[in-house]
């Protein structure tokens, strides 16, 4: 089956900081990408996606970037905010198979 | 946007009781939902797969007679924790898709299982 490899598992960085969050796969036929926020006691937030036709998607502030040759994708946040503080999941699946998630990225933004 | 609903949002019980966790798509049809378990700290563990009008799929290792799951209609499942015991507290969290299998995947606000 799938395998997520997500690193690193905690990133502190200074508000306006740029902050990068990486993850690996392990089954070439995954096709979807999503990255997930998930903030203490609730529920993860779908932040963006990517399909595997795609090499990178860019929503304001996010941006996700793929590679299928090496089987990597990664998190990229521009400008840091203290409220980007989170839980950072990234997440892997294929056809009908169901989401495999990484182990998560705490990310801390010091004003 | 889509918008999964789920009930309760924290809930106490005794040991030995049951409890009905609800997931509703507020606004989509949702044919397919999945429950997922969170520990602390943890990344999200897969329990089950739930059908609309059929048996849900459980993961290996997930007893299928404790935790109970029903998806009768296509904007409700509910994952019922039976005989609930301390090993059982967690945080549960479900999700549904109005799209294709595998897209746009949305998830509840999770619910905080507190077993006494």
């Amino acid at each position: 089956g799938e395998n997520v490899e997500q690193h690193p598992s905690t990133l502190s960085v200074q508000e306006g900081d740029s902050a990068v969050i990486k993850c690996t796969y392990s089954d070439s036929a995954s096709n979807y990408f999503p990255w997930y926020k998930q903030e203490l006691g609730k529920g993860p937030q779908l932040i963006i996606d990517i399909r595997s036709n795609v090499g990178e998607k860019k929503d304001q502030r996010i941006a996700v970037t793929l590679n299928k040759t090496a089987k990597h994708f990664s998190l990229h946040i521009t400008e840091t905010q203290p409220e980007d503080s989170a839980v950072y999941f990234c997440a892997a699946a294929s056809g009908y198979s169901t989401l495999t998630f990484g182990k998560g990225t705490m990310l801390l933004v010091s004003p | 946007g889509a918008v999964v609903s789920q009930h309760p949002s924290r809930v106490i019980c005794k040991s030995g009781t049951s409890v009905k966790i609800e997931c509703r798509s507020l606004d989509f049809q949702a044919t397919t939902m999945f429950w997922y378990r969170q520990f602390p700290k943890k990344s999200l563990m897969l329990m089950a797969t739930s059908n609309e009008g059929s048996k849900a799929t459980y993961e290996q290792g997930v007893e299928k007679d404790k935790f109970l799951i029903n998806h009768a209609s296509l904007t409700l499942s509910t994952l019922t924790v039976t005989s609930a015991h301390p090993e059982d507290s967690s945080f549960y969290i479900c999700s549904a898709s109005p799209q294709a299998f595998n897209y746009g995947y949305t998830f509840g606000s999770g619910t905080r299982l507190t077993v006494v």
